[in-house]
């Protein structure tokens, strides 16, 4: 049976430290996400990836990289200059435009020490 | 630029009650809406989507209607239960990228 995951489930980081959340799927989307969750909001978008080797900023891309070499993977590196990166981070995936399709990772929860 | 609402952040309904979410999205030229379901400290479980043509879809004791030209989208769950509680997320689509604008959810509580 096909899924997305996320790996860890849990992350600390120390200060000045650049740490990179894992996002695998085996569902043969072409489109993958990220978005970041705060306490009591909604969720939004950092990056997004169409296609292999392309990849979109979202909404708060700022302190944030990504890459997509391969179509099951989209990685997500919070950098230093990410100022509080505190948060739930939720990974996606979906073929573009299908009536169906869109699937969330377990997401990470990432915590600043 | 798309913003999507919803009203009540929080409900708290005794078992059995029919309830009524509501999702409102300033720019009614959407591509989709889809309901989505999280339970605490998970991700994101999809529950109905409709397309910009529908006007509603069901499944089960979940029915959400869509209505552009007012803004408005609603997700109605009949005779709740404990198991539906968590919090529900609106989306919308604008464009065929796939890209989802998310609402601040609405956590629900269902008391046996």
């Amino acid at each position: 049976d096909g899924g997305i995951t996320q790996s860890p489930k849990y992350l600390f980081r120390k200060e000045g430290q650049n740490v990179t959340l894992s996002c695998e799927q085996n569902l043969n989307h072409d489109a993958m996400y990220w978005y970041r969750q705060d306490p009591g909001q909604g969720l939004r978008l950092i990056y997004y990836s169409q296609i292999v080797n392309d990849f979109q900023k979202g909404d708060i891309a700022e302190g944030y990289s990504v890459s997509r070499e391969k179509k099951e993977s989209f990685p997500l590196t919070v950098t230093s200059a990410q100022k509080n990166p505190t948060a739930f981070y939720l990974c996606a995936s979906s073929i573009p435009g299908a009536a169906q399709g869109f699937r969330f990772g377990q997401g990470t929860r990432l915590t600043v020490v | 630029k798309q913003e999507v609402t919803q009203i009540p952040a929080a409900l708290s309904v005794p078992e059995g009650e029919n309830l009524v979410l509501n999702c409102s999205f300033t720019d009614s030229a959407i591509y989709n809406l889809q309901w989505f379901r999280q339970d605490p400290g998970k991700g994101l479980t999809s529950l109905l989507l409709i397309q910009s043509s529908q006007r509603e879809q069901t499944s089960g004791r979940l029915n959400a209607s869509l209505d552009k030209s007012s803004g408005r989208s609603t997700l109605y769950i009949a005779a709740s239960q404990p198991g539906d509680s968590a919090t529900y997320l609106c989306a919308v689509g604008s464009g065929n990228t796939g890209k989802l604008i998310f609402g601040q959810g609405t956590t629900l509580q269902v008391k046996p």
